[in-house]
């Protein structure tokens, strides 16, 4: 069975930083483009980023590019999202996703002073 | 970007009865492949968000058969031929056409009159 778990969220301060993680099983997880996806309280869905299974493409949505920082080890299964200089519009639950077809339960961020 | 609508925003429905979801897109999701990558996801109330529906009517594993998509380049719609109580929630059309980004549609919610 598939699981995706993330964990690393947290409440900061405007400006601050936090680094999201996400562990695979069940899955061969270094076939697989991966991606986080946000969820503003009581907002839609929003694709923040995505990464090719080898590292060698990464793609941001516009409002994070130069902020965030997706990798990831498949060596360990794991998928990670780099959040630096938040903002109060970065508070969102944050998912991380595989395929589309398979997405965790996902971990709250808010950015708040 | 290719900016997602959906129609109706809320869907009061009876138990029973079908209901139809609409999803259109600004520009069309013919891939250069000649797949269309539009995909269909649920969100129970509390829950992490469940596709559905991938490359226009494609049905995930353990999706019952009540759900169907069809539609074709900029049009596609969502139906759902008898509901039942476990289908509240929220409903996303995606398209994984024409990016970065992936865009949703700003969601559909559907609940029980």
């Amino acid at each position: 069975e598939v699981h995706l778990v993330e964990s690393g969220g947290n409440l900061v301060q405007p400006g601050g930083s936090l680094r999201l993680s996400c562990v695979a099983s069940g899955f061969a997880f270094s076939g697989y483009w991966m991606n986080w996806v946000r969820q503003a309280p009581g907002k839609g869905l929003e694709w923040v980023a995505n990464i090719k299974p080898d590292e060698s493409e990464k793609y941001y949505v516009d409002s994070v590019e130069g902020r965030f920082t997706i990798s990831r080890d498949n060596a360990k299964n794991s998928l990670y999202l780099q959040m630096n200089s938040l903002r109060a519009e970065d508070t969102a639950v944050y998912f991380c996703a595989g395929d589309w077809g398979n997405w965790g339960q996902g971990t709250l961020v808010t950015v708040s002073s | 970007d290719v900016v997602m609508t959906q129609s109706p925003l809320s869907l009061p429905v009876t138990l029973g009865q079908p209901a139809s979801i609409s999803c259109r897109s600004s520009q069309s999701l013919v891939h250069s492949d000649g797949n269309t990558y539009l995909n269909w996801f649920q969100q129970r109330p509390g829950q992490s968000p469940r596709r559905l529906i991938y490359k226009v009517s494609n049905r995930d594993s353990g999706v019952p058969d009540r759900f169907s998509g069809s539609g074709s380049g900029t049009d596609f719609t969502l139906k759902i031929s008898r509901v039942e109580a476990e289908d509240v929630g929220m409903y996303y059309c995606m398209q994984g056409s024409h990016w970065p980004p992936f865009t949703f549609g700003p969601g559909t919610k559907v609940d029980i009159k």
